[in-house]
């Protein structure tokens, strides 16, 4: 039973290039969830998808950040004109129903240079 | 402005000895809190939880203990082990259905042979 999949495992971009991270939930999950790792800080929370639903985007900076899970294929998490603060740990989490049962992926290690 | 705090990132514990983590949070609303561990370049895993209305849980070598009066919350890991050797996460989260967790810094538990 596969667990939460994230891909690229490390990703590396230029200032201004667009950063494109990639969750696939476990079988069976419908939410997902997204939260950033900065350096030695906790995790924060971004966004919480549904199905082709945004349900909760109150950590998500206003600009240049977005997400979506459509109705086939993986969630994506997507940061237009990266800069350097981007560079982070962006973890991808789902559930089948409540968030007392989240599942962590191992996370996209984003390197801004 | 930091809900979820663990003010000791570090701690070492002789194999065989009691490990105990502390966190404090400031947001009266929590009322579910668990704990998450983490090794390097892997994603965070769920140890342990506990709701409000309980003061303490326990599973296997792992209790938590709530105190809600004081807001804090800890874990004891009896006896501790080497592969206990990672980074725990306190998190919680507010009644009323929230969808996110609020986590704090992390402490980095050592577990020497």
């Amino acid at each position: 039973n596969a667990g939460v999949m994230q891909n690229p495992r490390h990703l590396v971009r230029r200032r201004g290039q667009e950063a494109r991270l990639r969750c696939s939930p476990m079988k069976g999950h419908s939410h997902v969830y997204w939260y950033r790792q900065l350096p030695e800080e906790g995790l924060k929370f971004m966004v919480y998808l549904q199905k082709e639903n945004i349900i909760d985007e109150s950590g998500m900076p206003k600009e240049r950040f977005s997400a979506e899970f459509p109705k086939e294929g993986p969630s994506i998490l997507r940061i237009q004109q990266v800069v350097r603060g981007d560079s982070a740990a962006y973890f991808c989490a789902s559930s089948p129903g409540t968030v007392w049962s989240l599942h962590f992926g191992n996370g996209t290690r984003l390197t801004v240079t | 402005d930091q809900q979820v705090k663990q003010n000791s990132p570090s701690l070492s514990v002789q194999e065989g000895r009691i490990s105990i983590l502390n966190c404090d949070y400031t947001n009266s609303m929590f009322d579910y809190f668990l704990w998450y561990k983490k090794y390097p370049a892997e994603g965070p895993t769920f140890l342990i939880s506990i709701s409000s209305i309980k003061d303490k849980n326990e599973d296997g070598r792992f209790t938590v203990f709530l105190n809600k009066s004081a807001k804090h919350l800890s874990l004891h890991i009896v006896p501790s082990q080497p592969g206990d050797s990672a980074v725990y996460f306190c998190a919680a989260s507010a009644q009323g259905g929230s969808e996110k967790l609020v986590f704090g810094k992390g402490t980095k538990l050592t577990v020497n042979p």
